[in-house]
């Protein structure tokens, strides 16, 4: 098992450009979602999936953009980059309604905007 | 509002002894703690857990001690070693949010030699 795979490690995009962040998952996970991940603020929640089809909002939704067309990928859009986005990105997964609610985090996207 | 928060960002303790990094919530409706640990340029990776309808687990050398009258946990890492030098992220489940985590902000620990 591969786990949890993200493309790419690195980007760099001006301000205003748009760029997907791609995560997939060989695990069967139904729950699949995107952090990031600032000094000192820890992991906050973008968007969050528990199944094809499912997608809804976390704690910081704007200027991102998700969809779920098969259990195994959870692509990140940036509509329109902004400095404030830059970040180091992280994908996770997990079964649904399992009772140890562990999250199995991909190993991120360095992200820089200029 | 910081609805989980680990107070210090970082923590440096001597190889062997004990290492202790605390979390506090606010929200009431938390049943399910864990800890993660995170090496540099590595996604987090998942230590140890526990229940609310517990106050205490252990694993090796982790345990995970809560105080829910307090909204406190606490991980204990009896000895430390350097490899344990890495960041630690709290997180808590609320009983509505499904599979959702809120975490903290993350504490640095210092392993010695």
């Amino acid at each position: 098992n591969a786990g949890v795979t993200q493309t790419p490690k690195f980007q760099v995009l001006k301000t205003g450009q748009s760029m997907t962040l791609q995560c997939a998952q060989d695990m069967n996970h139904e729950y699949m979602s995107w952090y990031r991940q600032d000094p000192g603020m820890g992991l906050r929640l973008i968007h969050y999936s528990v199944g094809a089809g499912i997608t809804d909002q976390g704690e910081v939704p704007n200027g991102y953009n998700v969809s779920r067309s098969t259990t195994e990928d959870f692509p990140l859009r940036l509509l329109s980059a902004a400095p404030s986005q830059t970040s180091v990105y992280f994908c996770a997964s997990s079964y649904w309604g399992d009772k140890t609610y562990e999250q199995y985090f991909g190993p991120g996207t360095r992200l820089t905007v200029t | 509002d910081q609805q989980v928060k680990q107070n210090s960002p970082s923590l440096s303790v001597q190889e062997g002894r004990i290492s202790i990094l605390n979390c506090d919530y606010t929200n009431s409706m938390f049943d399910y703690f864990l800890w993660y640990k995170k090496y540099p340029a590595e996604g987090p990776t998942f230590l140890i857990s526990i229940s609310s309808i517990k106050d205490k687990n252990e694993d090796g050398r982790f345990t995970v001690f809560l105080n829910k009258s307090a909204k406190h946990l606490s991980l204990h890492i009896v000895p430390s070693q350097p490899g344990d030098s890495a960041v630690y992220f709290c997180a808590a489940r609320g009983v509505t949010s499904g599979s959702r985590l809120t975490f903290g902000e993350g504490t640095q620990l210092t392993v010695n030699p």
